[in-house]
């Protein structure tokens, strides 16, 4: 089985762009979620799609938002960046939302000049 | 709330010596454990994971035991190689959320 797939894996914008990443899960997965991770705050979580529905958000602003679609892959976006939004953006599926597994992609490096 | 402690690196270890990486936590129900590992420019892999007290969860010479009592999930290796280096995580799954630990940075040197 193909594992957890992130596009693009490096990505280089200015402050006040927008930007998409891309994940697509492992098949079969319906729950995706989505991380971001830096050296000084670590690994924090975003939110979780399930079945094309946000079900559980994080703490980060309305500048970062996510869909999914109905074969589970998912996007988020952040609009308007900032210089801290430079990050290592994980996405993570499970077969469903709960206590399952969590499989991680290799990430999209995100940096913000 | 929900939260994971893990001890602060970074960890410099000799190969072969023994590992022991502290991990706690705070949780509302009966959460899943799990230790993750990231290599260098990689995603988080599964380590291995426990689901209920008592449960020991094995991998790769690793180990760790979900303590409830002490609400501990303590990663232990007998003998590291340096292939081991990498940042380790610990986490909790409780109410459809997981819940990661800071990391603990390891290096092993030959």
């Amino acid at each position: 089985k193909a594992g957890v797939t992130q596009t693009p894996r490096y990505l280089i914008k200015t402050r006040g762009q927008q930007v998409t990443l891309s994940c697509s899960p492992i098949s079969g997965h319906r729950s995706v979620s989505w991380y971001q991770q830096t050296p000084g705050q670590g690994l924090q979580f975003l939110f979780e799609y399930f079945s094309e529905t946000q079900r559980n958000k994080g703490n980060f602003p309305g500048r970062f938002s996510g869909r999914q679609f109905s074969n589970s892959r998912s996007e988020m976006n952040v609009s308007t960046l900032e210089l801290g939004d430079s990050a290592l953006y994980l996405c993570a599926s499970s077969m469903t939302s709960g206590k399952e597994t969590q499989y991680f992609g290799p990430g999209t490096r995100l940096l913000v000049l | 709330g929900n939260s994971v402690t893990q001890m602060e690196g970074p960890v410099t270890l000799s190969e072969e010596a023994f590992l022991t990486i502290n991990c706690t936590y705070t949780a509302t129900g009966y959460p899943s454990l799990f230790w993750y590992v990231q290599y260098p420019g990689e995603g988080l892999q599964l380590l291995l994971k426990a689901t209920k007290a008592d449960d020991k969860g094995s991998n790769k010479g690793f180990e760790a035991t979900y303590r409830k009592e002490t609400t501990s999930f303590h990663l232990e290796k007998g003998s590291v190689q340096v292939s081991d280096s990498a940042v380790y995580f610990c986490a909790l799954v409780t109410g459809n959320q997981f819940y990661f630990g800071t990391g603990t940075s390891l290096t092993v040197i030959p």
